[in-house]
């Protein structure tokens, strides 16, 4: 197992466009984040899901924001009419169900909105 | 958002000094974990701790749960030029059935060598 993986590690896009990206969890991890990160500050929780369930969503997601998790595998971030304030890393996290909390990150899409 | 107090917010030593960094709230976790993260790349998990009390090492690094379960703290001992980076707390606890996890503002760590 190679860990989490993000797609793309890098995006820039002009304001008013749309983008996603894409998280490939850790194999038979259920649980799966997204956070939003800038600079000089620690992660902040997006949403959440277990399995294919979207459980919780932050007041930081708004309507121009929607995440999937069609087969509770892989997972997508879709930002639409992207915004200069959007410009962040967005980092995907994943840990498993049980007892044990540890969650592992991957290394992150940066987003640069012109 | 909410962030965790990170303390301090950056600092520099000399090469084989230890380095202490604490992580405090005004919430009760269940779970603390510390993160290291370079420039452009995603956090990488270094400890975990679980219970209130515990004292956990990886290597040099060593961290432990506060006993009120609001804070936590990590020690490194030893820094080499590759401890340079920012350090992560971050706070685990559920909330409406969903296990969620508050990070802190980031400790930066420079190593003169």
């Amino acid at each position: 197992d190679t860990g989490v993986s993000q797609d793309p590690r890098h995006k820039i896009t002009k304001r008013g466009q749309n983008v996603t990206f894409r998280c490939d969890p850790i194999s038979e991890h259920n649980r799966l984040y997204w956070y939003r990160q800038t600079l000089g500050q620690g992660p902040e929780f997006l949403t959440y899901f277990q399995n294919e369930a979207q459980l919780e969503k932050s007041r930081l997601l708004s309507d121009r924001f929607s995440a999937e998790r069609p087969k509770g595998s892989f997972s997508t971030l879709e930002i639409q009419r992207t915004e200069q304030g959007d410009s962040a890393m967005y980092l995907c996290a994943s840990r498993t169900s049980g007892g044990h909390n540890e969650q592992f990150f991957g290394p992150g899409t940066r987003l640069t909105v012109l | 958002g909410q962030q965790l107090n990170q303390s301090p917010q950056s600092m520099f030593i000399q090469e084989g000094e230890d380095v202490s960094m604490n992580c405090t709230s005004s919430s009760i976790f269940n779970t603390w974990l510390w993160y290291k993260q370079d420039p452009g790349e995603g956090p990488v998990l270094l400890i975990a701790l679980y219970k209130a009390g515990e004292l956990t090492s990886n290597g040099r690094l060593t961290a432990q749960f506060g006993i009120t379960r609001k804070d936590s703290f990590l020690n490194i001992s030893a820094s080499i030029p590759s401890d340079v980076g920012i350090y992560f707390c971050a706070g685990g606890t559920r909330t409406s059935g969903t296990y969620k996890y508050i990070f802190g503002t980031g400790t930066r760590l420079k190593v003169l060598a």
